[in-house]
């Protein structure tokens, strides 16, 4: 079946930092891949997506590249900011519109 | 374009009771799936409903019930609540089916049961 599995957190950064939160999924057939940030008392908002292997999402600073090989999708940036501080959820959607969710990886960026 | 909605934003109820959840969709948006969020269990998938249809279901039992209207809103459902059915609702719609579908998501409702 599909999942998705993305490091444990929490993770704290200083700011200027370079983050990288890991996910890796499993999946049939050729998913899509998310990342979506939720801010303390928001519902989750997408930060960026990939449809095919080998594109890259990004947004705001953040990258993501699809790696079939692999199967990864991992979150990159290259310098973090306080506003940055949020949990940070990996997805995939299958062709059937169904999402599944990563568990989760809170970031807190210290000043 | 307005975005997802979802009324109330805050519910508290006593164990037992039902309670009745609504989201309307982003306009134009004729999917809408469902999420309960908890510190222990994550995101986990309720249903999702495509032209007034239940198209997925997740592992939740009958207790969570959902519709969707000919607008495309939809209400979620749960009766005979239990202490373990607080957490957030979540509500998120997308354009159509089909994977490349970013889903949208709501502010929650996040539903205290006592």
């Amino acid at each position: 079946g599909n999942s998705v599995t993305q490091m444990e957190g929490p993770v704290t950064l200083s700011e200027e930092a370079f983050l990288t939160i890991n996910c890796t999924y499993t999946a049939t057939g050729y998913p899509s891949l998310f990342w979506y940030v939720q801010y303390p008392g928001e519902g989750l908002q997408l930060l960026l997506k990939a449809t095919k292997a080998d594109d890259k999402g990004s947004n705001k600073g953040f990258e993501a590249t699809y790696r079939k090989e692999t199967t990864s999708f991992h979150l990159e940036k290259g310098s973090v900011q306080v506003s940055d501080s949020a949990v940070y959820f990996c997805a995939l959607s299958d062709t059937g519109n169904q999402f599944y969710f990563g568990t989760g990886t809170s970031l807190t960026v210290i000043p | 374009k307005a975005g997802v909605t979802q009324t109330p934003r805050y519910l508290i109820k006593t164990r037992g009771q039902q309670v009745t959840l609504s989201c309307s969709p982003i306009s134009g948006h004729r999917s809408v799936s469902w999420y309960q969020q908890t510190p222990g269990q994550g995101l986990q998938f309720l249903f999702e409903y495509f032209s007034e249809t239940q198209r997925n279901k997740g592992n939740f039992p009958g207790r969570f019930s959902g519709r969707q209207f000919s607008n495309s809103r939809s209400e979620m459902n749960v009766s005979t609540l239990e202490l373990g059915d607080s957490a957030l609702y979540l509500c998120a719609s997308s354009l159509s089916q089909g994977g490349s579908y970013e889903q949208y998501f709501g502010p929650g409702t996040r539903l205290t049961v006592t």
